[in-house]
């Protein structure tokens, strides 16, 4: 039971280029997230999604794109990538909250650095 | 606006002494907080939670206090230890419809527990 995996761990892309992260989890979760971290700024939503084949914006979704085609996967993709999107990327996942649990289970981060 | 508020962004304690992490949120929707711990380069770790109709869960070295009407929480460690020593994270859900609950986040307090 390896509980959320992130793929790459680490990645340096050039102004303009494109890129997906990959979120795996192995937990059967309905619910999964993409957060940015900034220093000194906590964790932000970007997308999220309550199942398979939906998907919703979070705090901060411009210049990010999402897909939940697996039930397991939930892919962050970035189309044309800006410095403002230097960053370490987490993703998350929840069980559906039977007894009110609303506690998220994360991924060891992508940190990524676009120059 | 910040709806989730942790106003000290760095706290050192001596060992096997108490430390009280403090947080305070604005949006009276919020029903459910919990505490999450992250070291370097992981993802974070649910530490404890506890719901709006409760003013204290504890377990074991960790207790969460809530304050309804003062909207404030408060995480109490006792004994600290050097393991401790992370960036601490409340968080705070409600409920964003389409059957979606979704935290947010303070932007963290970092411990330093001194042997």
């Amino acid at each position: 039971n390896a509980g959320v995996t992130q793929t790459p761990k680490f990645r340096v892309l050039k102004t303009g280029q494109s890129m997906t992260l990959l979120c795996a989890q192995d937990m059967n979760h309905e619910y999964m997230y993409w957060y940015r971290q900034d220093p000194g700024m906590g964790l932000r939503l970007i997308h999220y999604s309550v199942g398979e084949g939906t998907t919703a914006k979070g705090e901060v979704p411009d210049g990010y794109n999402v897909s939940r085609l697996k039930k397991q996967n939930f892919l962050l993709g970035l189309e044309s990538a800006a410095p403002s999107q230097t960053s370490v990327y987490f993703c998350a996942s929840r069980a559906l909250g039977a007894g009110g649990s609303y506690e998220q289970y994360f991924g060891p981060g992508t940190r990524l650095t676009v120059t | 606006d910040q709806q989730v508020k942790q106003n000290s962004p760095s706290l050192s304690v001596q060992e096997g002494r108490i430390s009280i992490l403090n947080c305070d949120y604005t949006n009276s929707m919020f029903d459910y907080f919990l505490w999450y711990k992250k070291y370097p380069a992981e993802g974070p770790t649910f530490l404890i939670s506890i719901s709006s109709i409760k003013d204290k869960n504890e377990d074991g070295r960790f207790t969460v206090f809530l304050n309804k009407s003062a909207k404030h929480l408060s995480l109490h460690i006792v004994p600290s230890q050097p393991g401790d020593s992370a960036v601490y994270f409340c968080a705070a859900s409600a409920y964003s419809g389409a059957g979606s609950y979704q935290l947010t986040f303070g932007k963290g307090t970092k411990l330093s527990v001194i042997p």
